[in-house]
């Protein structure tokens, strides 16, 4: 069982929905949760991070996790053709003396104009 | 600021050869990471430096991966040779520092990541 589950998509939505993207997880040890997004031919970049379980909000972005369904998720509110690209989860977790970040798979989004 | 570079962005060799992934990480950042995504699969871990020690290298696949990074700038990783099962994207990132405390994450320790290197080995 992989420690992080990620649903690839892809997932195609008009401009303007309210998309939701999810990660299950099976670590407790997981400390940051993360949410990256990731353009074709780029790196990922961090767009949220959080550390306890409740939502967290930044602009049209909402992070939400919930430690003891051990869930996260990601919500993106009047959503744009500029969302378009993949969202990874990841979370830390500290093994032999330094910290990993061990991802999702990653959703692949489409937004519609 | 620049951020992480990686070179060459794309890499196409034979089964058997050596290629070697080039990363300059950005300057001041004493932590690097490498990262690999196979196709289909998530970016998973490699290894990472602190300057020029290996902090962590329980994410390289086998023998045929070395990572240096001489004088903890740059970081090079060579496989040699190359297999098919080694085609992938490999990510580079780097970040300013890691809290000794029980907390890890992101904040002061946020790992950006380069555009990645993609190998194909044919």
């Amino acid at each position: 069982q992989k420690e992080v589950e990620q649903d690839p998509g892809p997932l195609s939505v008009p401009e303007g929905a309210i998309v939701s993207l999810n990660c299950t997880y099976s670590n407790s040890a997981f400390q940051y949760f993360m949410w990256y997004r990731q353009y074709s031919r780029k790196g990922p970049e961090l767009l949220m991070y959080t550390y306890s379980s409740g939502n967290k909000e930044d602009g049209r972005f909402t992070a939400q996790v919930d430690k003891s369904s051990k869930y996260i998720s990601l919500f993106i509110r009047d959503s744009q053709p500029s969302d378009s690209a993949t969202y990874l989860c990841a979370m830390t977790l500290i093994t032999s003396g330094t910290y990993k970040y061990i991802f999702g798979t990653g959703t692949r989004l489409k937004v519609l104009a | 600021e620049a951020g992480v570079t990686q070179f060459p962005s794309h890499s196409v060799i034979e089964k058997g050869q050596t290629v070697t992934l080039r990363c300059d990480p950005i300057s001041g950042h004493d932590n690097l990471y490498w990262y690999r995504r196979v196709m289909g699969k998530e970016i998973k871990f490699l290894l990472h430096f602190v300057k020029e020690s290996k902090q962590d290298e329980s994410g390289m696949p086998n023998n045929r991966f070395l990572a240096e990074r001489t004088g903890g700038t740059y970081s090079t990783l060579k496989v040699q040779p190359a297999e098919l099962e080694d085609s992938g994207v490999y990510f580079c990132a780097s970040s300013l520092a890691v809290i000794a405390s029980g907390r890890a994450g992101p904040g002061g320790n946020e790992q950006f990541f380069g555009p990645g290197t993609r190998l194909t080995v044919l």
